[in-house]
């Protein structure tokens, strides 16, 4: 049982350069998250995907792209590093019942310098 | 972006101890939600609620959804050192808002021996 696989776990990145965390799940979920968490301020919404071809803006968009490649997948993508983007990266789903909760992945720990 | 208020935001308690948390929103909530978090993973879900007024346990652990449907408390009764961790609320609002949770800023148990 993988439940939500994120990769990598760790990652350092040069300020400027791009990168693509990776995020699938095999519980056929519908839905699918991306927060970040940093110290004091909990886990906010990156983006999300309600089902397989949409994608929405969550609460702190800027600076990210996502791409829902299939049901299985949901990727996040950093164009241009900054270290503002340090943090550390969750990845959820949540199947088709509606007031369910989410399965999250073990994270990405994303250090920008 | 909406944020619960989760107090304390950390606390220091002695094994067999009972731990009191709450969570309070000036919006109203359909779904209340507990995770657990432990150092290094992604938060894993403990209690659901779903009406104003509920109790729910799962274990050492019981939580309430409040009558107002703003507020949510959990408590842990005798704690133990592996309760170590950070305790997240997560509420979801009236249906449309697409099924999203607003997660709590934490609240970072502590536990000696």
């Amino acid at each position: 049982n993988a439940g939500v696989t994120q990769t990598p776990k760790f990652q350092v990145l040069k300020t400027g350069q791009s990168m693509t965390l990776q995020c699938a799940q095999d519980m056929n979920h519908n839905s699918m998250y991306w927060y970040r968490q940093d110290p004091g301020m909990g886990l906010r919404l990156i983006y999300y995907s309600a089902s397989e071809g949409t994608t929405d803006k969550g609460e702190v968009p800027n600076g990210y792209n996502v791409s829902r490649l299939n049901k299985r997948e949901f990727s996040l993508r950093l164009e241009s590093a900054a270290p503002s983007q340090t943090s550390v990266y969750f990845c959820a789903g949540k199947g088709h019942r509606g007031e369910g909760g989410y399965t999250f992945g073990s994270g990405t720990r994303l250090t920008v310098v | 972006g909406q944020q619960l208020n989760q107090s304390p935001q950390s606390m220091f308690i002695q094994e067999g101890e009972d731990v009191s948390m709450n969570c309070t929103s000036s919006s109203i909530f359909n779904t209340w939600l507990w995770y657990k978090q432990d150092p290094g993973e992604g938060p894993v879900l403990l209690i659901a609620l779903y009406k104003a007024g509920e109790l729910t346990s799962n274990g050492r652990l019981t939580a309430q959804f409040g009558i107002t449907r703003k507020d949510s408390f959990l408590n842990i009764s005798a704690s133990i050192p592996s309760d170590v961790g950070i305790y997240f609320c997560a509420g979801r609002g009236p249906t449309g808002t697409a099924s999203k949770l607003t997660f709590g800023t934490g609240t970072r148990l502590q536990v000696t021996l």
